[in-house]
């Protein structure tokens, strides 16, 4: 069956250090990647996306994301965090057989201290 | 920047009384899903639309809980004698099509049954 698994109920980091945010996956096939953020009381925004090619996938706000294939991983970076990066960061993968339905990780909160 | 629309942001209903979360998608774009967030938990998808057509309900309980999205007009998530377990954010997102399409997500409606 499709998952995907963040271990880190919470991750917290010092401004200005890099942050990883960890996400492995449970696919068959080629996988699609999302990472979303989700600010207080607010809708989740979409941040990057892996289809194919460059296991390296820069998106919003300085984020990247790392592919990972044997070790079915795709964590999120950033090389210096912002106090405003303090949010809750939800990983995703479509569900098998659908290009529509997406299946989320528990979410990761993030927590960047002055 | 009319991005995904959602009314009302917050709504308090007793037990037994019904429940109408109304969302209008990104203009132009004409799939439109709603999902339900538990707290601590990630998003876990309830149904996906298409003008005037319901594409998959699978995750739509089969009592109580309709959806529509007509010619005119938003989408309408509709729960019926709700209970205090319909307690939860509610989430719409549209895409412009189908196919792994980044999906953008409205604020949300944060449905409190008393």
């Amino acid at each position: 069956a499709q998952s995907v698994a963040q271990p880190e109920d919470q991750v917290n980091v010092a401004e200005g250090n890099p942050l990883t945010v960890k996400c492995t996956y449970s696919v068959s096939g080629n996988p699609y990647l999302f990472w979303y953020v989700q600010y207080p009381n607010r809708g989740l925004q979409f941040l990057l996306k892996y289809i194919t090619g460059d296991n390296l996938v820069k998106g919003s706000y300085g984020f990247e994301a790392e592919f990972n294939k044997s070790q079915t991983s795709f964590h999120l970076k950033k090389p210096s965090a912002l106090v405003s990066d303090s949010a809750l960061y939800f990983c995703a993968v479509p569900l098998r057989d659908s290009n529509y339905q997406l299946i989320w990780g528990a979410g990761t909160k993030l927590i960047i201290k002055p | 920047n009319a991005g995904v629309m959602q009314n009302p942001r917050h709504l308090v209903r007793r037990r037994g009384q019904e429940a109408r979360l109304r969302c209008s998608p990104v203009k132009g774009h004409s799939h439109v899903y709603w999902y339900r967030q538990l707290p601590e938990e990630g998003l876990k998808f309830m149904v996906y639309l298409q003008k005037e057509n319901i594409i998959d309900e699978s995750g739509m309980p089969k009592e109580r809980f309709s959806a529509e999205f007509p010619k005119e007009g938003p989408s309408i998530l509709r729960i019926q004698q709700v209970v205090r377990g319909d307690s939860a954010a509610y989430f719409c997102a549209s895409s412009a099509g189908q196919g792994n399409n980044e999906q953008f997500f409205g604020p949300g409606t944060r449905l409190t049954v008393l």
